[in-house]
């Protein structure tokens, strides 16, 4: 158990609707990240968040938006969605934004499937 | 560009046998972190190993060990004793300090089958 929680696990939804994923990062970490994993493309970096604050964006689509509330958990909000958003949506967590040593744990994954 | 090479999409081990995971790395920060996740079928992401760019010696965590060799930018992993549940897909990531961000970059993975 890596301490990082994702709800929901499994998600079935259609075209053109709003999905919202949540993450509950390890006990003490600041930083959220949320990755994208599908067949096509492999792991893919979305955003992360550093104490509230978006820090960095990756491949993330308009589309899509995230957020970290105060209590440091954070939403990934996947809307109009499409039959490619199919995927493992992971978050993952981290003590600081990157110092040397920084270890980054992963949750389980939210498995979307869009049809 | 930053970038991670894993040029083995398959490989199979002999249970109880030692089994290398190639990856190589590019990039020319000269602060990074070099990270090692396993991805069972069930999906969830593991970690299991963590070298820093200036850490002198190679990383272990028990029968994971990281063959880091800085020249050839490269960062095998080393199962040692294989067990059946080894069997997954493994990735290596890498993460460059000077963005001051935490974000990886993966690459396409390797899928790692042990044989009874």
């Amino acid at each position: 158990d890596s301490g990082v929680t994702q709800t929901p696990k499994h998600l079935i939804t259609a075209t053109g609707q709003r999905v919202t994923l949540r993450c509950s990062p390890r006990s003490g970490d600041l930083s959220v990240y949320w990755y994208q994993q599908s067949l096509d493309q492999g792991l893919q970096f979305l955003i992360q968040y550093y104490n509230g604050e978006e820090r960095a964006k990756g491949n993330i689509l308009e589309r899509f938006s995230a957020q970290q509330f105060p209590d440091l958990h954070s939403e990934l909000n996947l809307s109009s969605l499409e039959l490619g958003d199919s995927a493992l949506y992971f978050c993952a967590s981290s003590v600081e934004i990157h110092s040397t040593g920084n270890t980054i744990y992963f949750g389980e994954g939210s498995w979307l499937t869009v049809v | 560009a930053q970038k991670i090479t894993q040029t083995q999409p398959g490989m199979f081990v002999q249970e109880k046998e030692a089994v290398t995971l190639d990856c190589t790395y590019d990039t020319s920060d000269p602060s990074y972190g070099l990270f090692w996740y396993k991805q069972p079928s069930s999906g969830e992401m593991i970690f299991l190993i963590y070298q820093g760019s200036y850490d002198q010696q190679n990383a272990t965590e028990g029968r994971y060990s990281l063959n880091f060799q800085k020249a050839r930018k490269s960062a095998n992993l080393v199962i040692s004793a294989s067990q059946l549940g080894d069997s997954a897909m493994y990735f290596c990531a890498m993460r460059e300090d000077s963005g001051n961000t935490g974000k990886l970059i993966f690459g396409q993975g390797t899928t790692l089958q042990v044989k009874p």
